[in-house]
């Protein structure tokens, strides 16, 4: 059963502008929460995590957004570049007695136009 | 290029086959986890294994099983074979016990049964 929900499936954005991407979690125990980025032929890479203490996260044009009340968090893509064009992946991480789940939201195809 | 390899690079074979799939990690991690990514459900996280221990447990198939060596080199049978298992399957490594470490992937296993 899906427990990350991601959205959108896939997203159009001008070179330049804002690229949002969306996660809704149900389980209120997940205490980490890493997006993936990837592209074609590639296995996906960890572009940016967060643990829900903090409400924002930001490293470079990519940012994280954690609201814990809503149980939902979002990856934004500032000054959206051609290169950026990739699948990203949100995902959430539960630590519990030693071991974990690992859950991945269904991906988002992010399309930039030049 | 990630440092994570995997072996073959595209497997194509018949249903009610059994097809091993190999994994070596970057030097120095401990752990191997495997994942499936199908067009339909995303990124599914299968089993984890840490120093030759089974650590944590997602969707694995009972046709499905994996091991790691104590050369920390992973395997991932899949027995059993059928049309819906046909999908990319990587494996990724971390230099812990999981949780949240980066986890770096590999450039995945094309897995095509026919």
């Amino acid at each position: 059963q899906q427990q990350v929900k991601q959205s959108p499936q896939s997203l159009i954005v001008q070179k330049g502008g804002i690229s949002i991407i969306n996660c809704a979690y149900e389980n209120t125990a997940f205490d980490y929460f890493p997006w993936y980025q990837q592209f074609p032929g590639k296995g996906p890479a960890l572009l940016i995590a967060i643990r829900p203490d903090v409400s924002e996260k930001k490293e470079g044009r990519f940012t994280i957004s954690f609201n814990k009340s809503a149980k939902q968090f979002s990856l934004h893509i500032m000054d959206s570049q051609p290169g950026d064009s990739a699948t990203y992946f949100c995902a959430a991480i539960r630590s519990t007695s030693g071991t974990y789940k690992y859950i991945f939201g269904t991906g988002t195809r992010l399309k930039v136009l030049a | 290029d990630s440092g994570v390899t995997q072996t073959p690079k595209h497997l194509i074979t018949a249903t009610g086959q059994r097809v091993t799939l190999r994994c070596s990690p970057r030097s120095g991690d401990l752990s191997v986890y495997w994942y499936q990514q199908s067009l339909d459900q995303g990124l599914q996280f299968l089993i984890q294994y840490y120093n030759g221990e089974e650590r944590a447990k997602g969707n694995i198939l009972e046709r499905f099983s994996a091991q790691q060596f104590p050369d920390l080199h992973s395997e991932l049978n899949l027995s059993s074979l059928e049309l819906g298992d046909s999908a990319l399957y990587f494996c990724a490594s971390s230099s812990s016990s999981g949780g949240t470490d980066t986890q770096y992937f590999g450039p995945g296993t094309r897995l095509t049964v026919l």
